[in-house]
């Protein structure tokens, strides 16, 4: 595709619930980033994968959080027995080239997680 | 480490009027400074970027900005305010080395509304 796609765009889980979350880079980009985006805040870092390592998870909040790049494309970000505060919109973001404070990160849509 | 303030929640100007959306950053290295728009129900999409080739950015749409390293500042501008322009936009900074490589660093937003 032309650009990056999640899925699914809307998600609603009840409380204790697990939920995986899907992201779709632009073919080719080596940089996959995750952010997570509160209601009435700017993107928070999550993790980020270079190709299919997992170079950076200091931003994931608790041990419910985990990502996997297995191929070095796709990505899953799965939240493990969901709790309110997990509510939020959760963004990919791949970049060409690897990670470097010059390279532009291209963004889906996110996909919005309500929890119950 | 980094991090970015935007000043006012809320920005509303008049169609054809000066937009000025303010942006502050903290950076303990020399920063790569970052202007994105966010349409509803879209992800975010890059308006300019800062990488010291020039202080003064051009981006899409019209917009522009300043790196003023004096101020710390990145104000983003517009000579004349379109109804297209309302959106949410965002500040945000990266650098390009240490630990924190790659991870963008986001202001809280600020929801511009043009009036007709």
């Amino acid at each position: 595709g032309a650009g990056v796609s999640q899925s699914p765009r809307y998600k609603v889980a009840k409380r204790g619930q697990d939920v995986a979350l899907r992201c779709d880079p632009i073919s080719g980009h080596v940089s996959l980033f995750w952010y997570q985006q509160a209601l009435g805040q700017g993107p928070e870092f999550l993790t980020y994968f270079q190709n299919e390592a997992q170079l950076d998870k200091s931003g994931l909040p608790s041990d419910r959080f985990f990502a996997e790049r297995p191929e070095g494309s796709v990505s899953t970000l799965k939240i493990q027995r969901t709790q309110q505060e997990d509510s939020a919109v959760y963004l990919c973001a791949s970049s060409y080239r690897v990670a470097g404070g010059i390279n532009t990160q291209y963004f889906g849509p996110g996909t919005r997680l309500t929890v119950l | 480490a980094q991090s970015v303030t935007q000043l006012g929640s809320h920005v509303s100007v008049s169609e054809g009027a000066l937009v000025l959306l303010r942006c502050n950053y903290s950076s303990s290295v020399p920063p790569y400074l970052f202007w994105y728009v966010q349409y509803p129900n879209q992800g975010l999409q890059l308006l300019l970027k800062y990488t010291s080739a020039a202080t003064l950015v051009k981006g899409i749409n019209g917009f522009e900005a300043e790196f003023k390293k004096s101020e710390t500042s990145f104000h983003l501008t517009k000579p004349s305010a379109h109804m297209s322009d309302a959106a949410e936009y965002f500040c945000a900074v990266s650098v390009g080395r240490g630990s924190t490589l790659g991870r963008l660093y986001f202001g809280r937003g600020t929801q511009l509304t043009v009036w007709p």
